[in-house]
């Protein structure tokens, strides 16, 4: 069965560089998360979309914009990168069932960024 | 907004044998309780879940527990096995608004032989 998808897997960035997460959802699904995840940390929510609206914010940085596209791929944009950005960046994504909402999230197998 | 307490943060048990972990959540409007397994430098993995209006689900040798009223939720491993040494998080969300996950502090798992 087809996964979350995203890329790159890995990213090196100097301090105050840009970066560009993207995330392809499971195909038929309408919401995505973005989570970071520090060492040894629980996953903290930053923002979700659904049907390519803002749907929740979380701890994100101002520092840091989403969006999804009308494809649904959703892609995390970071400008004026930080050494303690350096984490594992989670793209999540569900199906809404009318019944019981959004719920099961599915974890793409993330990107690793390295800021130096 | 939701808090949830995760115990112990370490459990090494030994092949063959049960391990549980203990959840707590402080959102009464909290309704949807999945479980993570995440092995180093991977994607958390959905194991097991739980929904508000059921008090125990059961998959092979997985199975979750919820107390509503005492808003406390737990996971059962039994029959251990090496590979299912991880790291293991609950997390707590609502269902139809805002669905993001809040996840516990996550438990480290060992299983030895």
């Amino acid at each position: 069965a087809a996964g979350v998808i995203q890329s790159p897997r890995h990213l090196i960035k100097e301090k105050r560089e840009t970066a560009t997460l993207k995330c392809y959802p499971i195909p038929r699904h309408d919401t995505v998360y973005w989570y970071q995840q520090g060492p040894g940390q629980d996953p903290q929510f930053l923002i979700s979309f659904y049907e390519k609206m803002q749907s929740d914010k979380g701890s994100i940085p101002d520092r840091f914009s989403a969006q999804q596209f009308s494809d649904y791929h959703s892609e995390l944009n970071m400008s004026s990168l930080e050494l303690g950005d350096s984490a594992l960046y989670f793209c999540a994504s569900s199906l809404t069932q009318r019944d019981r909402g959004r719920e099961t999230q599915y974890f793409g197998p993330g990107t690793r960024l390295l800021v130096l | 907004g939701e808090n949830v307490e995760q115990h112990p943060s370490t459990l090494s048990v030994q092949e063959g044998d049960s391990a549980v972990i203990k959840c707590t959540y402080s959102d009464s409007a909290s309704n949807y309780f999945p479980w993570y397994k995440q092995e180093l430098g991977k994607r958390p993995q959905l194991i097991i879940d739980i929904r508000s209006n059921v008090g125990e689900k059961k998959d092979q040798r997985i199975a979750v527990t919820l107390n509503k009223t005492a808003k406390h939720f737990s996971l059962h491993i039994t029959e251990t096995q090496p590979e299912d040494s991880a790291v293991y998080f609950c997390a707590a969300s609502r269902t139809g608004t805002a669905s993001k996950l809040t996840f516990g502090t996550g438990t480290r798992l060992q299983v030895t032989l």
